[in-house]
């Protein structure tokens, strides 16, 4: 089984500063990366698939980078509402497979 | 509105059963692969189990093998969880969800998603 490792477990940053998360899986999963935002008491809410891909209705703001082994999620001006956990999952090998999760705080 | 929502949640003690269900709307329920994924409180994602469009494949997470199964009523667009021998590992919120397209089951990333609902295993 895949593993997913996401760094840091928390990332403090300021409204309206960039953001950068880190995700690497333990074998290569080609561009089959999903990144999500949780926040307290909602499901996951997908952000980013295929790696790079936003999906529909999210903002410019999220962008999503790498292929193989090593990824990014890119918040490039944090809006109050960015704040929560972002998860990061793998869909190239079975069973998907999720990292622990970086929570993005003031 | 597509959506889906699960029912069945509860507080069940080490060793009982509960089956959870996941209604889904508004979209052709029986063409998609399906999903549970679970949320230990406080703590991260971990599929659980998924269920082809028409029963025919199912899979496993190991820590659930053996002890839960999934299944499906296309006629009642409705997904389910049958959970036995539970543990108090197995406390967690569970929600279904749904790959971004009909096709034959596969690792899939998840666009649409349950509210959840929440299994305690304890004494």
């Amino acid at each position: 089984e895949i593993v997913m490792t996401q760094s840091p477990v928390t990332l403090s940053v300021s409204p309206g500063e960039r953001a950068t998360l880190s995700c690497r899986a333990s074998q290569s999963v080609d561009s089959n990366l999903a990144w999500y935002q949780q926040k307290p008491g909602l499901a996951p809410r997908l952000l980013i698939y295929d790696s790079s891909t936003r999906a529909t209705g999210i903002p410019a703001r999220f962008s999503g980078s790498g292929s193989g082994t090593e990824f990014t999620l890119t918040i490039s001006s944090l809006q109050s509402e960015d704040f929560a956990v972002y998860f990061c999952q793998q869909n190239n090998h079975w069973p998907p497979a999720f990292g622990q999760g970086t929570k993005v705080e003031i | 509105e597509v959506q889906l929502l699960e029912s069945g949640g509860g507080l069940v003690q080490p060793g009982g059963s509960l089956r959870l269900s996941c209604a889904a709307s508004e979209f052709t329920f029986s063409s998609y692969a399906m999903s549970w994924v679970r949320q230990a409180p406080g703590k991260g994602l971990e599929w659980v189990s998924a269920i082809s469009g028409s029963s025919s494949f199912t899979y496993y997470a190991d820590s659930v093998k053996g002890r839960f199964t999934i299944s499906r009523d296309n006629s009642k667009n409705t997904l389910y969880l049958q959970m036995n021998s539970l543990r108090a590992e197995d406390t967690a919120i569970y929600y279904c969800a749904r790959p971004p397209q009909p096709a034959a089951i596969r690792a899939e990333y998840f666009p649409l998603w349950g509210q959840g609902t929440l299994v305690t295993v304890s004494s």
